[in-house]
C-alpha cells in the first residue's frame, strides 16, 4: 500500500534563510510525487511534480525537490525564504486506481513559518 | 482562464440541515473529486467521478452524496450534517489519459461551519 510521511509538523524558520521539508514515500509499484502548497482558506496550488526524467524538480516561487528512489525521498527545498512562503505544505503520491483514474495520497502536512 | 471554481466559499448550516455544495470546472476534465479537510489535517478523499461512473471511498459516511449532471459541475450534499461535518470542501478535477492525467487541479474550497 502505497503511503506519504512527512514528519516535520512544523518548520520554523527565518527570513531569507534555507529551508528544506521532508518527505518520504513508501510504495511498492512506480510512483509520481507532488508538492502542493496551502494558504489560510485557500484550496491546494501545485507547486511542482515528479512523473518522471530528471531527478532534481524545478517548481514555482523558486521552490525544487530532488526525487531519491533509493531513500524513497521527496524533500523540498528553497535557498532563500520569504514571509510571503508562509503556508502547508503537503507531500503527495499518486498511484493509478483501478486501471483507469489516478488518486492522490497526501502527507500529513509541514507548516513552514517564516519569521522576519 | 480555465478553472476549478467552488460556490459558496463559506457556508454556514445547522445542525441536521441539508446543505449542498458547488463545483463547476472549465477544465473539460473527466474526472472530478471531492475531499474533506479538517482543520491541520491532509485532504481526505470522499469520492470521485469517472465521467458519469461514480467512485465511492469505502469510510465515506452514507450521509455524504454527490451528484454529477454534466461534465461541467459536481454537487456534494451532506444530507444531515453534524458538529463533526465541519470543515473545508474541495473539489478537484483531473484528465483521464495523457501525461498531465495524474495531476489534480484543486479548487479554492468550500468552509462549511456547522452550528
Amino acid at each position: 500500500a502505497q503511503s506519504v510521511t512527512q514528519l516535520d509538523s512544523q518548520v520554523p524558520v527565518f527570513e531569507e534563510a534555507p529551508v528544506e521539508l521532508r518527505c518520504n514515500y513508501s510504495s511498492s509499484v512506480s510512483v509520481y510525487l507532488f508538492w502542493y502548497v496551502q494558504y489560510p482558506n485557500q484550496g491546494l496550488q501545485l507547486l511542482l511534480k515528479y512523473l518522471s526524467g530528471s531527478t532534481l524538480v524545478k517548481g514555482i516561487n523558486g521552490f525544487e525537490a530532488e526525487f531519491n528512489k533509493s531513500q524513497t525521498s521527496f524533500h523540498l527545498r528553497k535557498p532563500s525564504v520569504h514571509i510571503s512562503d508562509t503556508a502547508e505544505y503537503f507531500c503527495a503520491v499518486s498511484y493509478l486506481y483501478g486501471g483507469a483514474t489516478n488518486k492522490l495520497i497526501f502527507g500529513t502536512g509541514t507548516l513552514l513559518a517564516v519569521q522576519p | 482562464d480555465a478553472m476549478v471554481i467552488q460556490n459558496p466559499r463559506y457556508q454556514v448550516t445547522q445542525f441536521g440541515k441539508p446543505v449542498t455544495l458547488s463545483c463547476s470546472q472549465t477544465l473539460n476534465h473527466n474526472v472530478m473529486y471531492w475531499y474533506q479537510q479538517k482543520s491541520s489535517q491532509a485532504p481526505k478523499l470522499l469520492f470521485h467521478y469517472y465521467d458519469k461512473d461514480f467512485n465511492n471511498e469505502a469510510d465515506t459516511p452514507d450521509n455524504f452524496q454527490s451528484r454529477r449532471p454534466n461534465t461541467s459541475f459536481c454537487f456534494l450534499d451532506i444530507r444531515s450534517p453534524g458538529l463533526g461535518d465541519a470543515a473545508m470542501y474541495l473539489c478537484a478535477t483531473s484528465r483521464l489519459f495523457g501525461p498531465t492525467s495524474y495531476e489534480q487541479y484543486f479548487g479554492p474550497g468550500t468552509r462549511l461551519t456547522v452550528t
